[in-house]
């Protein structure tokens, strides 16, 4: 069965400061990564998304997140963080042959001043 | 289209008393799926429709659970007997069609059950 494990439920930061929101998965079969963010009071949008091809996605914030088979991960990085970065992140996988999403737990980041 | 609409927002009820949802999918969209998020969780699947058909239901969706789409365009979560164990955000989510289209979520259903 699949499962997403994110291994920390919260990150602090500082303003301008590098992030890295840790995903690992477990599948037998070949999936299709994604991660959420939800804003304060907002619903879940999506932030970018692995399907195939390059390892490497981006999205037009500035986050990017690396497809690593061999160790399962799927691992969302900024290099410098603004405050309106606080949010809670969400990574997901679907597999090939199903529509459903199966959720991490969720990693709230939080960035200060 | 201004995105996913589920209605109504936030619902009090008592033990016992039961519920309906509703969630209004973006117009073109074939797909529409419902999750519950509990506090502290991420979202939890529990079943998806292809235009009216019912295609998977998690086991999470007892027999106290329903949903229909009847005619392939919004659909309604239905809950009998809520129990308190039931207090939770239902989210409705469309997409076009296929694993890796994106899913566009509404603003959810805060279910509490006193």
């Amino acid at each position: 069965a699949q499962s997403v494990t994110q291994l920390d439920s919260q990150v602090p930061v500082f303003e301008e400061a590098p992030v890295e929101l840790r995903c690992n998965y477990s599948s037998s079969v070949s999936v299709y990564l994604f991660w959420y963010v939800q804003y304060p009071n907002q619903g879940l949008q999506l932030l970018l998304k692995y399907l195939s091809g390059s390892t490497l996605v981006e999205s037009i914030n500035g986050f990017e997140a690396e497809f690593n088979k061999s160790q399962t991960s799927f691992h969302l990085r900024k290099p410098s963080v603004h405050i309106s970065d606080t949010a809670e992140y969400f990574c997901a996988v679907s597999e090939g042959n199903t529509d459903k999403l199966i959720f991490g737990t969720g990693t709230r980041l939080q960035v200060f001043p | 289209d201004t995105g996913v609409s589920q209605d109504p927002r936030h619902k009090i009820t008592k033990r016992g008393q039961n519920v309906t949802f509703r969630c209004d999918p973006i117009s073109e969209h074939n797909r529409l799926y419902w999750y519950r998020q509990t506090l502290g969780q991420g979202p939890e699947f529990l079943t998806y429709f292809q235009n009216e058909a019912q295609l998977e239901k998690s086991r999470l969706l007892s027999d106290r659970f329903s949903a229909e789409r009847p005619k392939g365009s919004f659909s309604t979560l239905e809950i009998q007997r809520t129990e308190q164990g039931d207090s939770a955000m239902y989210l409705c989510a469309s997409s076009l069609e296929g694993a890796s289209d994106e899913q566009y979520f509404g603003p959810g259903t805060r279910l509490t059950v006193t």
